[in-house]
């Protein structure tokens, strides 16, 4: 089976700041990336899917990239209100595994 | 508007069983691939099954394989999850899923005696 490997398994960052995740596939998997971001408490919100498509209503900070094996979720200029963890998963088929997720704090 | 809603869970014994189900609507339900995902307590999320649209293709993650069972009915815009022989390590909060986007609200099952 295919594993996603997220890091790093946390940050502190300033407001304003630039912020980047990565996830690394073991093996290929086209674009079949997806990221979303989960509050505490709160349900998984979709916001970038094939790899680099923004989910209608997420703000234009975010993006993604990548392809294969590598890519990464960039938060080009950090808010309080993304503070939350960050999750990547692979939908090419069947596990559809989920890396082990990114917790994005305010330093 | 389009929603899932999950129900059926709860505390059970381990080495018991319990189904949950995922109430759809607002999509056409039996267009799209759909998943159970799992999160416990302070983890992250886990993909534990999905099923095809028509049943007839199902995977599950090895960790719930010959224990769990995932099933659908079209006809009422119904996902279920037939859970056996659970475990301490079972113990999540259960989400089912679609299209990526649609998330229900979950249901927390846990194991304990």
């Amino acid at each position: 089976d295919i594993q996603m490997t997220q890091s790093p398994s946390s940050l502190s960052a300033s407001v304003g700041d630039r912020v980047i995740i990565t996830c690394r596939a073991s093996q290929g998997i086209s674009n079949y990336l997806a990221w979303y971001q989960q509050k505490p408490g709160k349900v998984p919100k979709l916001l970038i899917y094939a790899a680099s498509t923004l989910q209608s209503g997420v703000p234009s900070r975010f993006s993604g990239s990548g392809s294969g094996t590598d890519f990464t979720l960039t938060i080009s200029s950090l808010q309080p209100e993304d503070v939350a963890t960050y999750y990547c998963q692979k939908y090419d088929s069947a596990p559809l595994t989920f890396g082990g997720g990114t917790k994005v704090e305010i330093k | 508007e389009v929603q899932l809603v999950e129900s059926g869970g709860g505390l059970v014994q381990p080495g018991g069983s319990l189904r949950l189900s995922c109430a759809a609507s607002g999509f056409i339900f039996s267009n799209y691939w759909m998943s159970w995902v799992r999160q416990a307590p302070g983890k992250g999320l886990e993909w534990v099954a999905n099923i095809k649209q028509d049943g007839s293709e199902k995977y599950y993650v090895d960790s719930v394989k010959g224990r769990f069972t995932i099933s659908r009915d079209n006809a009422q815009n119904s996902l279920y999850l037939h859970m056996n022989s659970l475990r301490a390590e079972d113990t999540a909060v259960y989400y089912c899923a679609s299209r990526l986007d649609i998330w229900g609200q979950g249901t927390m099952v846990t194991v304990s005696s």
